[in-house]
């Protein structure tokens, strides 16, 4: 019973470098998000899809990019990591959208040097 | 950006007392607010989802309530164990499909 699985679970970058955090869920959910969770933030969403082949830009979306082709995955890009980046990004995916309660994965813990 | 408020930040607590917390949210554009429970280590669950006016839900001996007129909702532990310490978050949603996040207000129950 895997629900929302993110990979990988930690990273540490070097400035400049890029990379891509997958988010995978088996719960045929249509909608899927990306948050950052920093110290005294909370949660802010960086990006959304409401369904397969869409994305929206959430609270904080510079520096990243998204794509959503495949309904069970979501994935998340940075194409330039800077120190301002580092965080613990979480995943989640619910059936509903805003009405349905969100399912989350264990959370990326990344670095940047 | 909306403006979703917690309050306390913090509480601290005797095992068997009794606490809320409050949320507060826009009174516009309401369609769902969303509690939930957020273990040290581990992954925000889902407590409750209220989406109309009045709505009270109840899970043992957390329970919620919900007025979207005057833009706050209520969510109270009775009780409290040592286990129920956590962070603990509401989450306020538009018709866009999206919800914005208070801070949270993070519990420690006491034995």
């Amino acid at each position: 019973n895997a629900g929302v699985t993110q990979t990988p679970k930690f990273r540490v970058l070097k400035t400049g470098q890029s990379m891509t955090l997958l988010c995978a869920q088996d719960m045929n959910h249509e909608y899927m998000y990306w948050y950052r969770q920093d110290p005294g933030m909370g949660l802010r969403l960086i990006h959304y899809s409401v369904g397969e082949g869409t994305t929206a830009k959430g609270e904080v979306p510079d520096g990243y990019n998204v794509s959503r082709l495949k309904k069970q995955n979501f994935l998340l890009g940075l194409e330039s990591a800077a120190p301002s980046q580092t965080s613990v990004y979480f995943c989640a995916s619910s059936y509903e959208g805003p009405s349905g309660a969100q399912h989350f994965g264990d959370g990326t813990r990344l670095s940047i040097l | 950006i909306l403006n979703v408020e917690q309050s306390p930040q913090s509480l601290h607590v005797q095992e068997g007392d009794s606490t809320n917390f409050t949320c507060s949210f826009p009174s516009s554009n309401f369609y769902a607010l969303h509690w939930y429970r957020w273990e040290t280590a581990k992954s925000p669950e889902a407590l409750f989802v209220m989406t109309l006016n009045g709505d009270e839900k109840k899970k043992g001996r957390i329970s919620a309530t919900l007025n979207t007129k005057e833009g706050y909702s209520y969510l109270y532990i009775k009780g409290s164990q040592p286990e129920d310490s956590a962070t603990y978050l509401c989450a306020f949603g538009t018709s866009y499909g999206k919800l914005t996040f208070g801070q949270g207000t993070i519990l420690t129950v006491h034995p």
